[in-house]
């Protein structure tokens, strides 16, 4: 069936490094939605993205929707220790649901 | 405008016995999911309710898990005869239409853990 997974699994980053998780599903999606969990935390949504190739940005964060939107990424510019936390990619597993990524837990180093 | 509730935040239960987790949806949400998270996992999809409808509820193991959305009142995820390996978080979220271009609001979760 079709899974969403996430690379990598685990990240830990110095204050001020760059930071990139990526999205992989082995169907085409018809939009895709991060989410970001703090620890100890319920996700929270972050952007959506729906055309091909779309590129989006919320300040340090560009979010990125392949062209054959089979793969996104996040990309984080500069980490700050407020961006800890684990990041979801969700695409839709049927007309009403999504299935969740794996998740990349983000540790940020100060 | 309150957030998706649940409610408890905690819960401890026995080994063999039931869990009764509640969730009230965002004002004007019609549409709820639950979800299971264990310790350092991602999230797990286990059924997806409307009023008075269960719609999918082809993540929800057959046997011990039931949920239910009623006309008024809370959603409920119910477990009978609890066991270790039940022991984690439990999501709720809601959503105002039920298609994948709407994002979900999560609730803050229930934590059960199973002695």
């Amino acid at each position: 069936g079709q899974q969403v997974m996430q690379i990598p699994q685990y990240q830990h980053v110095q204050e001020g490094e760059d930071f990139t998780t990526y999205c992989n599903s082995s169907t085409t999606l018809s939009n895709i939605q991060w989410y970001k969990q703090r620890p100890g935390g319920h996700p929270v949504f972050l952007i959506q993205l729906v055309k091909s190739g779309e590129v989006k940005k919320q300040k340090r964060l560009t979010f990125q929707f392949g062209e054959a939107k089979k793969n996104s990424s996040l990309h984080i510019t500069a980490t700050q220790t407020t961006d800890v936390g684990t990041y979801f990619c969700a695409g839709p597993r049927s007309s009403n649901q999504f299935y969740f990524g794996t998740g990349t837990s983000l540790t940020v180093i100060p | 405008n309150a957030g998706v509730m649940q409610n408890p935040r905690h819960l401890v239960r026995r080994r063999g016995q039931e869990a009764r987790l509640r969730c009230s949806p965002m004002k004007g949400h019609s549409h709820v999911y639950w979800y299971r998270q264990l310790p350092e996992e991602g999230l797990k999809f286990m059924v997806y309710l409307q009023k008075e409808n269960i719609i999918d509820e082809s993540g929800m193991p057959k046997e011990r898990f039931s949920a239910e959305f009623p006309k008024e009142g809370p959603s409920i995820l119910r477990i009978q005869q609890v066991v270790r390996g039940d022991s984690a978080a439990y999501f709720c979220a809601s959503s105002p239409v039920g298609d994948p271009y709407n994002e979900q609001f999560f609730g803050p979760g229930t934590r059960l853990t199973v002695l």
